[in-house]
Order: C-alpha cells, then sequence, then structure tokens
C-alpha cells in the first residue's frame, strides 16, 4: 500500500463533536489528499496538500479543515461532526504534478450518529 | 461535480470473457487515469494515458483515448475471478493543477468462475 498508514480504520462518533482523522506516509511524497467516497458519488476531492503548510479545497471542503506540518502527516478535522458526514474517507499520496499517479490508504469508515 | 462518468454502472461477466468499461468526461485533460478498487480497500493504479496517446496496453489490459469524443474506454482480456472489483477512472484537468484528478462514479465487475 505504497507506504501509507490511515488511522483509525474505523470510527463512530457523535453528531457536534470533532473528529481528526490522520494520514501517515514514509515515501516522503510531496503531494497528499483526503477524498471521501460515497455511493453514487465515487470519490470527491475535500482537500489536498502540495508542501508543508501548503493547503488547498478540493470540490467538497465544507466543513472540514486540514493541516500539514510535517512532509509526512495530513490530518483531517471534521470541527463539528454531522450526519452528512458519514463516509469513508481515503487519503493518497502522489510523488509529483503532472503524470504521477496516486497512491491509496486503505480508508477509514466513519460513522456519525 | 463529477468530471467522469463510467458505463455501464454493473457489469457481470464469465471468466475468460473480455470486459470493456467506458468513461466519458467533459472538460479538456492532461491525462487519463484508470483505478480499480478491491472491496473494503483503497483504489489502485492500473494505468495512466495521455492527451496526446489513443492507445496503450498493460498486460491483460488495452486503454484507448478519444480526446475528440471526451471518452476512453478500459478492456480487460480474458478476465479471471479475482478482476472482480470496481474500476474507476480519473482526469487530470487541462489548465487546471494536474496533481488534482478527479474521479468517476466507478464500474463493479464481477467475473463469475
Amino acid at each position: 500500500d505504497a507506504g501509507i498508514t490511515q488511522s483509525p480504520r474505523h470510527k463512530v462518533t457523535e453528531t457536534g463533536t470533532p473528529v481528526t482523522l490522520r494520514c501517515h506516509q514514509t515515501e516522503n511524497h510531496r503531494y497528499m489528499y483526503w477524498y471521501r467516497q460515497d455511493p453514487g458519488h465515487g470519490l470527491r476531492l475535500i482537500h489536498y496538500s502540495y508542501g508543508v503548510k501548503d493547503t488547498d479545497k478540493g470540490e467538497v471542503s465544507d466543513g472540514y479543515s486540514v493541516s500539514r506540518s510535517k512532509t509526512e502527516d495530513f490530518l483531517l478535522t471534521l470541527e463539528s461532526a454531522t450526519s452528512s458526514q458519514t463516509s469513508v474517507y481515503f487519503c493518497a499520496i502522489s510523488a509529483g504534478e503532472g503524470n504521477s499517479p496516486l497512491h491509496f490508504g486503505n480508508g477509514t469508515r466513519l460513522t456519525v450518529t | 461535480s463529477q468530471q467522469g462518468e463510467e458505463d455501464p454502472q454493473a457489469l457481470s461477466i464469465q471468466e475468460g470473457e473480455n470486459a470493456t468499461m467506458n468513461c466519458s468526461y467533459k472538460t479538456s485533460i492532461n491525462n487519463l487515469q484508470w483505478y480499480r478498487q478491491n472491496s473494503g480497500r483503497g483504489l489502485v493504479h492500473l494505468i495512466l494515458i495521455r492527451s496526446n496517446e489513443r492507445e496503450k496496453h498493460s498486460g491483460r489490459l488495452r486503454v484507448t483515448l478519444d480526446t475528440s469524443k471526451k471518452s476512453s474506454s478500459l478492456l480487460i482480456t480474458a478476465s479471471r475471478a479475482a478482476d472482480t472489483a470496481s474500476y474507476f477512472c480519473a482526469t487530470a484537468n487541462y489548465g487546471g493543477a494536474t496533481n488534482k484528478l478527479i474521479f468517476g462514479t466507478g464500474t463493479l465487475l464481477a467475473v463469475q468462475p
């Protein structure tokens, strides 16, 4: 799995609580991404990072924030979880721009009750 | 919004048959990539085709790209039960940040032994 670890793998939380998901890579890749996967929607980009402390929004960024203080770690935070954020979250990494493929972690299944 | 739309949404074939999946997209692209996802796992990169290429092969995989029709196809020859998975196309858009991939909704392939 290209040296990508997501934690936790499963989480159940209540509406209104903060949640942080962690992605850790050992590949020293520059780019890191957070996607969510929902039935009928495929994968949608939440946020991505192109370097330490350099992040940008994806197509479904509302309600999410990210931080990258080290090359190897990319954190996704739900400040106040809602039921609509119940999903499977995937982290991905990429070595560079242009024609670089993404390598994915195995996902975090988040349930907001 | 989704850039790529795969067709069909689901496909069931017998082992040994060929499987063809199609992907249509909306805007000009730098490249198009195909990924595979086994149940409960992250996506795995299969093949990348650049916008100036028309066909590419990798083992039992054949990908075609028609930029005039904004479409691509993935052919898996001599399918095996182990090919059972979801397949996604993803596009890196021309003029945008080419390190951002937009995924389609996927084709679920079932290969019956």
